[in-house]
């Protein structure tokens, strides 16, 4: 079975541009996960889906930041504009039924806004 | 609130070496779900193990181990006989409640064994 699917895998763009981020959960998942994790601060929760729903979006660092689940295969994470301090490793994950139930990691995408 | 503290930033250790990475956690929840993470130097994360609050018996799998106690708010990690290839950053994280709506990862010791 497949795992957490995100593309793309390295993103390198200039400040201002937009910059989108896709991921596709683990089939017969309920939840999803956006994360992202930097130097600095390590792993933080953006914002996580139940059933395509969004049920916490208090990570999301600010209005420029916005997150999509259109059906269950598929989630996006928008950045809308990019600045070079969202440069990062953008992580999806996905969970079976509730959240404390292990996690399943994508393998990340590198993000590096100029 | 709840926290997570991995109070070792970086461990060195040379191979066949055994060591323990701690994790100590804070929450005032009954019911909370803890869990270990591997990210070696490709990035992935890796899932380890996960361990209830109800369930305090240590688990072994191989070289790895694991001491949950709930007296001291610990949920430590331990590679007997390291190898090189068992570096990488290890996450300790905790998500509690019967929903656990918060998923809480510590900072990571990054664990590096020598050859």
């Amino acid at each position: 079975d497949a795992g957490v699917i995100q593309s793309p895998r390295h993103e390198v763009t200039e400040m201002g541009q937009e910059v989108t981020l896709r991921c596709k959960p683990i089939s017969g998942h309920d939840y999803l996960f956006w994360y992202r994790q930097t130097m600095m601060r390590g792993l933080e929760l953006l914002i996580y889906f139940n059933n395509n729903v969004p049920i916490d979006d208090s990570g999301m660092p600010e209005d420029r930041f916005s997150a999509k689940m259109p059906n269950a295969s598929f989630s996006t994470l928008k950045i809308q504009p990019s600045e070079p301090r969202d440069s990062a490793v953008y992580f999806c994950a996905s969970s079976l039924r509730r959240t404390q139930e292990t996690q399943y990691f994508g393998p990340g995408t590198r993000l590096l806004v100029l | 609130a709840q926290k997570v503290t991995q109070a070792q930033t970086e461990i060195s250790v040379v191979e066949k070496e055994d060591v323990t990475l701690d994790c100590v956690y804070e929450t005032r929840d009954t019911t909370y779900y803890l869990f270990w993470y591997k990210q070696p130097p490709s990035g992935e994360l890796v899932f380890l193990i996960r361990r209830n609050s109800f369930d305090e018996q240590n688990e072994i799998s191989g070289r790895y181990s694991w001491n949950f106690q709930k007296s001291t708010s610990s949920f430590n990690f331990t590679i007997t006989a390291s190898q090189v290839v068992d570096s990488a950053v290890y996450f300790c994280a905790l998500s509690e409640g019967n929903y656990g709506q918060n998923f809480v990862f510590g900072p990571g010791t990054r664990l590096s064994v020598l050859p």
